[in-house]
């Protein structure tokens, strides 16, 4: 079955840019989304088909995703930002996968 | 403003019967295709089911297919999980969330804890 594979942790200081990544066979080809959930809250969506960002999401969160890694890329990184990030993909093949999720500590 | 309020979660028998509900409010339900998504700290997020806006093309994970079924009722703006044969590792929050390929809102879960 379809894998994605995420860092199970990354820091980054406040004001620096955070790049979370997310691997998987030929990934590129796919279209990837990414979630933001806060402890005790539900996932959020902040990106879809690589790269949108819904009405109210922040400009300084992007996403690219080329050959075989989708990154999340989380400019001027606030202390609210310190949360579990979560990749997801679909196709035909392998319906709906999710990454095992990256949590980012803003030291 | 969207909100989804799921219900219905508490303690099941291994081998019993769970039945969630998820409340919608804010959007067209009636046009919307919609899924149960569901989290344990262990596998992180899984998908369960989806259901498009018409209730006529319905999909499963393998890991629940033949034991849960996906339900709504657009006149209610209600989406509905039937969950039989329920099993340890059926524990989880269950979440209903909008969309297709990607959940654009998500509710805020309901705990289904499956034990004897």
């Amino acid at each position: 079955s379809y894998a994605l594979t995420q860092p199970p942790s990354v820091s980054v200081s406040p004001g620096q840019t955070a790049s979370l990544t997310c691997s998987g066979d030929k990934l590129g080809d796919k279209f990837v989304c990414w979630y933001q959930q806060r402890p005790g809250q539900s996932p959020v969506l902040l990106i879809y088909q690589d790269q949108k960002r819904p009405s109210g999401i922040p400009e300084r969160f992007s996403g690219s995703n080329s050959g075989d890694t989708a990154t999340l890329t989380i400019s001027g990184t606030q202390a609210l930002d310190e949360a579990v990030y979560y990749c997801q993909t679909w196709d035909s093949a392998t319906d709906v996968v999710f990454g095992g999720g990256t949590k980012l500590t803003v030291l | 403003e969207v909100q989804l309020v799921e219900s219905g979660g508490g303690l099941g028998q291994p081998g019993g019967s769970l039945r969630l509900s998820c409340a919608a409010s804010g959007f067209i339900f009636s046009t919307s295709e919609m899924n149960w998504v569901r989290q344990t700290p262990e596998k992180g997020l899984e998908w369960v089911a989806y259901i498009n806006s018409g209730g006529n093309n319905i999909y499963y994970a393998d890991s629940v297919k033949g034991r849960f079924t996906i339900s709504r009722d657009n006149a209610k703006n209600s989406l509905y999980l039937q969950m039989n044969s329920l099993r340890a590792e059926d524990t989880a929050i269950y979440y209903c969330a909008s969309g297709t390929n990607y959940f654009d809102y998500w509710g805020q879960g309901t705990l289904v804890t499956v034990s004897s």
